[in-house]
């Protein structure tokens, strides 16, 4: 089956810096990959997805990167703000027909500083 | 809108027991999905329902079982309870065609 890795677990940054998360996957056949947002006792949101037809994609502060050679993808978050403080998932399906069956990275934790 | 609804929000059972959860999805959205959240192994898919069918599911043991009714309200039940299920158990509604876009709260289970 699929496994998605995700690093790094933990990432500390200033506020307005940018913070990069990477995953990496394993079935060559995922092409579907959705990020999500959780803030500390709330549910995931998610944020930006991008399927495997697309090298990049952006909205406003944050854009997704994908590339299918190396089966990684990367989520880039500019200009953070002490608001965007939350734990980032990764996840990839093969999204065959309407099968959206995630398999998740274990989670960053993004702390930014005012 | 109302979002996605899931209850109980927390719960707590003893070993052995079982335990039905409850996710009522956004109006209009026909697809449901179940996760499981704990800290050591992250998010898990549990299953997928789509107009009353499991579409989808993941690697879990079939003490874990879900249905869909009509009016795409779902619920999942576990039975024979071990202390490593205690975990927040999330759900999720999109239209039918598109990835899980809407999680619920959660419901909390606990196992004592």
């Amino acid at each position: 089956g699929e496994n998605v890795e995700q690093h790094p677990s933990t990432l500390s940054v200033q506020e307005g810096d940018s913070a990069v998360i990477k995953c990496t996957y394993s079935d060559s056949a995922s092409n579907y990959f959705p990020w999500y947002k959780q803030e500390l006792g709330k549910r995931p949101q998610l944020i930006i997805d991008i399927r495997s037809n697309v090298g990049e994609k952006k909205d406003q502060r944050i854009a997704v990167t994908l590339n299918k050679t190396a089966k990684h993808f990367s989520l880039h978050i500019t200009e953070t703000q002490p608001e965007d403080s939350a734990v980032y998932f990764c996840a990839a399906s093969n999204s065959g027909g309407s099968n959206y069956k995630l398999t998740f990275g274990k989670g960053t934790l993004l702390t930014v500083n005012p | 809108k109302a979002g996605v609804t899931q209850t109980p929000r927390y719960l707590i059972k003893t070993r052995g027991q079982q335990v039905t959860l409850s996710c009522s999805p956004i109006s209009g959205h026909r697809s449901v999905s179940w996760y499981q959240q704990t800290p050591g192994q992250g998010l898990q898919f549990l299953f997928e329902y789509f107009s009353e069918t499991q579409r989808n599911k993941g690697n879990f043991p079939g003490r874990f079982s879900g249905r869909q009714f009509s009016n795409s309200r779902s619920e999942m039940n576990v039975s024979t309870l071990e202390l490593g299920d205690s975990a927040l158990y999330l759900c999720a509604s999109s239209l039918g065609q598109g990835p899980p876009q809407h999680f619920g709260d959660g419901t909390r289970l606990s196992i004592l």
